[in-house]
């Protein structure tokens, strides 16, 4: 059975700073990892995918990784921005013929102080 | 091009109701997925459809389900609510997957947020 376990579950850093938020997976044959943000009580926007032959993804300010073999991923922000304040969701997928099954991380809770 | 779609965004229900949650899916969208959020369990996979058919099934009792209709709007019931069905429902949907390589990438709407008293 697939876990994923997103580490730290909250994290407070000042405006401006570089930061990286990681996450893990027990079953390494995955066919993609996805990066979401969720805003209180909102859905989840997706920011950034990466396909299990790919290493990382780049968007803007974000920069995705993933070591498949190592059953990890790790999502770096570049100058952070309260606007960046949201929890941030990764979720791997398992394809197995046409049934695909996406589990989900419980998210990192990042606060941006002005 | 529109979102995926969902309503009502709000319901409160009374423990022994039943409730019918709607999502329309990303124009030519054919996969839709339905997950349960909750603060305690995070989020966890209901049930997937595709052509009108499910084709995946998360560990929900039977009082959770679901179907799509031939425009790919889903539909998911919840009979006999009770208090722990409390939750924000998201649906998600993504380009087909048949049998070619897609990316599957999920599109999530806003969300229902069910209370049940």
């Amino acid at each position: 059975k697939q876990e994923v376990t997103q580490i730290p579950a909250a994290l407070s850093v000042p405006e401006g700073e570089n930061l990286v938020l990681n996450c893990s997976f027990t079953d390494s044959a995955i066919y993609n990892l996805q990066w979401f943000r969720q805003d209180p009580g909102k859905g989840l926007t997706s920011l950034l995918l990466i396909q299990s032959s790919q290493r990382e993804q780049t968007s803007g300010r974000l920069n995705a990784s993933l070591d498949k073999s190592s059953g990890r991923s790790t999502l770096y922000i570049a100058a952070s921005q309260p606007g960046d304040s949201a929890t941030y969701l990764c979720a791997v997928m398992k394809v197995r013929g046409s049934n695909y099954k996406l589990t989900f991380g419980k998210g990192t809770l990042l606060t941006v102080n002005p | 091009k529109a979102g995926v779609t969902q309503t009502p965004r709000y319901l409160i229900k009374t423990r022994g109701q039943q409730v019918t949650l709607s999502c329309s899916p990303i124009s030519g969208h054919r996969s839709v997925s339905w997950y349960q959020q909750t603060p305690g369990q995070g989020l966890q996979f209901l049930f997937e459809y595709f052509s009108e058919t499910q084709r995946n099934k998360g560990n929900f009792p039977g009082r959770f389900s679901g179907r799509q209709f031939s425009n790919s709007r889903s539909e998911m019931n919840v009979s006999t609510l009770e208090l722990g069905d409390s939750a924000l429902y998201l649906c998600a949907s993504s380009l087909p997957g048949t049998g070619q390589r897609t990316f599957y990438e999920q599109y999530f709407g806003p969300g229902t947020r069910l209370t049940v008293t």
